[in-house]
């Protein structure tokens, strides 16, 4: 699976929108861009997931870039909830090899939430 | 609907004791992974589940885990014997069929080897 490039941390105020941006320069056309979050003491969880076109979920929205070398992560209203370590990962559909299936973390972004 | 399901979620344990883990995935998933972060480190994958085959071992550490995954249903994840640097947080998750499914993750077990 292709790497992806996330900021350390961001800071946000609550209430107010959030983008959480993505890297993945090498993506192949068969990789589609997951998001996933992991809240303090908890399991990641699922948030969002595309191919090419944006997404938007009850969760967050998520934008890819024309030639989706980037994607884009909106929460359109952050609450303390959404504090959380932001993961994004790309899975090839196409790779029945020996990784089939599993997610690749990285470091994610850490997203602080102000009151 | 239950979610995903790990026992215990705490474990301290001695250097060179075995302990095992469970995880009872979402009912009717018939994939169930198993991944861990060490401490500092990022969450690495362990080893996936298509009902009861080992579909993918490959992050398996060393041959003293052990996880099984009986009739298909609920998995478990041995350490014998537990080293140091084993300790960390053992993640289960599970999914259904098809690669891109969305994987459900348990809370986690928190193995602290002394």
């Amino acid at each position: 699976d292709a790497k992806t490039t996330q900021p350390n941390s961001m800071e946000s105020n609550e209430e107010e929108p959030v983008h959480l941006p993505c890297n993945h320069s090498t993506i192949s056309g068969t990789d589609y861009i997951h998001w996933y979050r992991q809240l303090p003491s908890q399991g990641p969880e699922y948030v969002i997931h595309g191919l090419t076109s944006n997404v938007n979920n009850r969760m967050a929205s998520l934008a890819i870039a024309e030639d989706r070398k980037s994607s884009t992560l909106i929460l359109h209203r952050a609450t303390l909830r959404d504090a959380a370590v932001y993961y994004c990962i790309l899975r090839d559909v196409m790779n029945y090899g020996g990784s089939q299936g599993n997610l690749i973390f990285g470091k994610g972004t850490k997203l602080s939430v102000k009151p | 609907e239950a979610g995903v399901t790990q026992f215990p979620s705490h474990s301290v344990i001695e250097k060179g004791q075995t302990v095992t883990l469970r995880c009872d995935p979402i009912s009717g998933h018939d994939n169930l992974y198993w991944y861990r972060r060490v401490m500092g480190k990022e969450i690495k994958f362990l080893l996936h589940f298509v009902k009861e085959s080992k579909q993918d071992e490959s992050g398996m550490p060393n041959n003293r885990f052990l996880a099984e995954r009986t009739g298909g249903t609920y998995s478990t994840l041995k350490v014998q014997p537990a080293e140091l640097e084993d300790s960390g947080v053992y993640f289960c998750a599970s999914s259904q069929g098809g690669y891109v499914g969305t994987q459900y993750f348990g809370p986690g077990t928190r193995l602290t080897v002394l």
